[in-house]
């Protein structure tokens, strides 16, 4: 079956810090990836994503490439800030997007 | 982009009485919603899939009789939360998409609170 497996927090960095999140997941077929991003006191944001292969989602300076030999799609930001404090998900849908998985979600706190 | 609604963002209520949250897809129709409960520092609990037009499928220890589910239109769906209790209270966030580039879009949230 499908399932998302996601590096357990809480993480805490300084600020410009270098941050990676694990995510890896077991899937049948080719299924498309995501991470989102749910700040203190909001609901889910979708942050990036990847439908094949080798592709690389980025935003907001946040990056994650689906890599089908590895299983994985960790998140990735070169130099993070006080206000990416939230909790990170990854998660995964079927081709038809009519099953999702979340991972357990990680917990990032940056201090000044 | 597609936008997911959902209101009311909080709501209180007595014990015993209902409450509704409704979820919109303002831009997209959406053949297929989901309704999630989050407990507090904790990750998300899928609740329910609501069909348009037929009956939502609830997982494994959901109550259906206690959250009621309606999926009336290609862009409304309902969550019906009767006769609540304390431990009903939580945040629930509803979901819609597949459609639209395989994406979920996920509604704002709901926090419900019951005393």
């Amino acid at each position: 079956g499908n399932s998302v497996t996601q590096m357990e927090g809480p993480v805490t960095l300084s600020e410009e810090a270098f941050l990676t999140i694990n995510c890896t997941y077991t899937a049948t077929g080719y299924p498309s990836l995501f991470w989102y991003v749910q700040y203190p006191g909001e609901g889910l944001q979708l942050l990036l994503k990847a439908t094949k292969a080798d592709d690389k989602g980025s935003n907001k300076g946040f990056e994650a490439t689906y890599r089908k030999e590895t299983t994985s799609f960790h998140l990735e930001k070169g130099s993070v800030q006080v206000s990416d404090s939230a909790v990170y998900f990854c998660a995964l849908s079927d081709r038809a997007g009519n099953q999702f998985y979340f991972g357990t979600g990680t917990s990032l706190t940056v201090i000044p | 982009g597609a936008v997911v609604s959902q209101h009311p963002s909080r709501v209180i209520c007595k014990s015993g009485t209902s409450v509704k949250i409704e979820c919109r897809s303002l831009d997209f129709q959406a053949t297929t919603m989901f309704w999630y409960r989050q407990f507090p520092k904790q990750s998300l609990m899928l609740m329910a899939t609501s069909n348009e037009g037929s009956k939502a499928t609830y997982e494994q220890g959901v109550e259906k009789d206690k959250f009621l589910i309606n999926h009336a239109s290609l862009t409304l769906s309902t969550l019906t939360v009767t006769s609540a209790h304390p431990e009903d209270s939580s945040f629930y966030i509803c979901s819609a998409g597949g459609q639209v580039g395989n994406t979920i879009y996920f509604g704002e949230g709901s926090w419900l609170t019951v005393v």
